[in-house]
């Protein structure tokens, strides 16, 4: 049973490019949520999508986008990439009967912009 | 973004010590949850709370959702090399559908 996927799992990229990243989720869960974790800190929530939409959007700016395909995975990108958005992008899913806060996380992204 | 205060920040133990650790908030939860990440991976779920009292455990875990919603508690008895790591906890409203992660405690474990 594979558990949620991501990739790439290292990139770096320099301020004002974009960058998409991608993740499946575990096998059987329809929901993904997006987190950045920054060094040293707990994970942030960006969003959640759920049935192709956005459900539920954390304090992050536009240039945060997302997309969830029929196949339930789902891409995370970012524009004009700023030095601050220097993280472990973490992917997580979740069965939907209740969201009841139990997350399967991936093993992250981990973005460097120089 | 809003993130729980957890304490200590940091631990450093000797195998076979009991652990305490815990985790408040301003503000009210509904269900408390415990991760632990290691080096490199994600979050991986230790124990779920849903009830405000609740004491629930894991092997040698053991978590306690606090009676006003708005702290919990995680113990890890006789600890072993392979509990280092970070320590999160987690809350959610049950509302909405987000999780507010804490600051994390460092745990290392000395032989």
């Amino acid at each position: 049973d594979a558990g949620v996927t991501q990739s790439p799992t290292h990139l770096i990229k320099t301020r004002g490019q974009q960058v998409t990243l991608r993740c499946s989720p575990k096998s059987g869960h329809d929901t993904v949520s997006w987190y950045q974790q920054a060094l040293g800190q707990g994970p942030q929530f960006i969003f959640q999508y759920y049935e192709e939409e956005e459900r539920q959007r954390g304090n992050f700016p536009d240039r945060f986008s997302g997309h969830q395909f029929p196949n339930y995975s789902s891409e995370l990108n970012v524009n004009a990439l700023l030095l601050g958005d220097s993280a472990l992008y973490l992917c997580a899913s979740s069965g939907d009967r209740g969201f009841s806060g139990e997350l399967f996380f991936g093993e992250g992204s981990r973005l460097t912009v120089l | 973004g809003q993130q729980l205060n957890q304490s200590p920040q940091s631990m450093f133990i000797q195998e076979g010590e009991d652990v305490s650790m815990n985790c408040t908030s301003s503000s009210i939860f509904n269900t408390w949850l415990w991760y632990k990440q290691d080096p490199g991976e994600g979050p991986v779920l230790l124990i779920a709370l849903y009830k405000a009292g609740e004491l629930t455990s894991n092997g040698r875990l053991t978590a306690q959702f606090g009676i006003t919603r708005k702290d919990s508690f995680l113990n890890i008895s006789a600890s072993i090399p392979s509990d280092v790591g970070i320590y999160f906890c987690a809350g959610f409203t049950g509302t909405a559908s987000k999780l507010t992660f804490g600051t994390g405690t460092r745990l290392q474990v000395t032989l």
